[in-house]
């Protein structure tokens, strides 16, 4: 089983809409949580970090479920320039793991 | 200052070549890693290091070496490349304490085909 699991989408959304998605994280030993970008097979860039208690940084809001061991993305009134692919990372001892990613595509 | 640099950007091999990826950073931190990135995968780690001197294997280190004698250099070494370890190669680095906690600076990545 993968430690990290993604959907991989795509989700094809047009601008202004509202798109969210999961993953799931195998090891309950899991410390910390965070949602990359990356474009186009570019770099990965970190988004933001994902805390206990949720949290959000101007368009998008990450929460995070350790019970169920999920950790979810929204992305509110969706640009253009959204258009990535979203990567899905745990931290586990100072090893990162990575989800595949989901593909979102914002259409005009 | 470069952040994290990568050479070569793109590299060919035969089977059975040797080749070292070239991964440096300039932001003098202690945490550095090797990824590699397949499609409809994700980045997998091959190997970590938290210091000058101290490396460790990731989730797929075999057929890869690396070694870490400065701060700021972290080479990866295909010891004998074969057609399976054709993919993207990703450098990355952060500040020891920040391991977990803190952002993950990639470089731009090194695209290898082994024939």
């Amino acid at each position: 089983r993968k430690e990290v699991e993604q959907d991989p989408g795509p989700f094809n959304v047009p601008e202004g809409a509202t798109v969210a998605f999961n993953c799931t994280y195998s090891n309950s030993a899991s410390q910390s949580f965070f949602w990359y970008r990356q474009d186009c097979r570019k770099e990965p860039k970190l988004l933001m970090s994902v805390y206990s208690s949720g949290n959000e940084d101007g368009r998008f809001t990450a929460q995070l479920n350790r019970a169920s061991q999920y950790i979810s993305l929204l992305i509110r009134d969706s640009k253009l320039s959204d258009s990535a692919t979203y990567l899905c990372v745990v931290n586990i001892r100072y090893k990162l793991s990575f989800g595949a990613g989901t593909t979102v595509t914002v259409r005009a | 200052n470069a952040g994290v640099t990568q050479t070569p950007k793109f590299q060919v091999l035969k089977t059975g070549q040797s080749m070292t990826l070239q991964c440096a950073q300039d932001m003098n931190h202690e945490y550095m890693s090797w990824y590699r990135q397949d499609p409809g995968m994700g980045l997998r780690l091959i190997h970590y290091s938290v210091g000058a001197g101290i490396t460790d294997q990731g989730e797929v280190p075999n057929g890869y070496n690396v070694s870490r004698s400065t701060t700021e250099d972290f080479p990866l070494r295909l010891l004998s490349a074969a057609p399976s370890q054709t993919s993207v190669y990703f450098c990355a680095s952060s500040s020891y304490a920040g391991v977990g906690r803190d952002t993950q600076y990639f470089g731009p990545g090194t695209r290898l085909t082994v024939l």
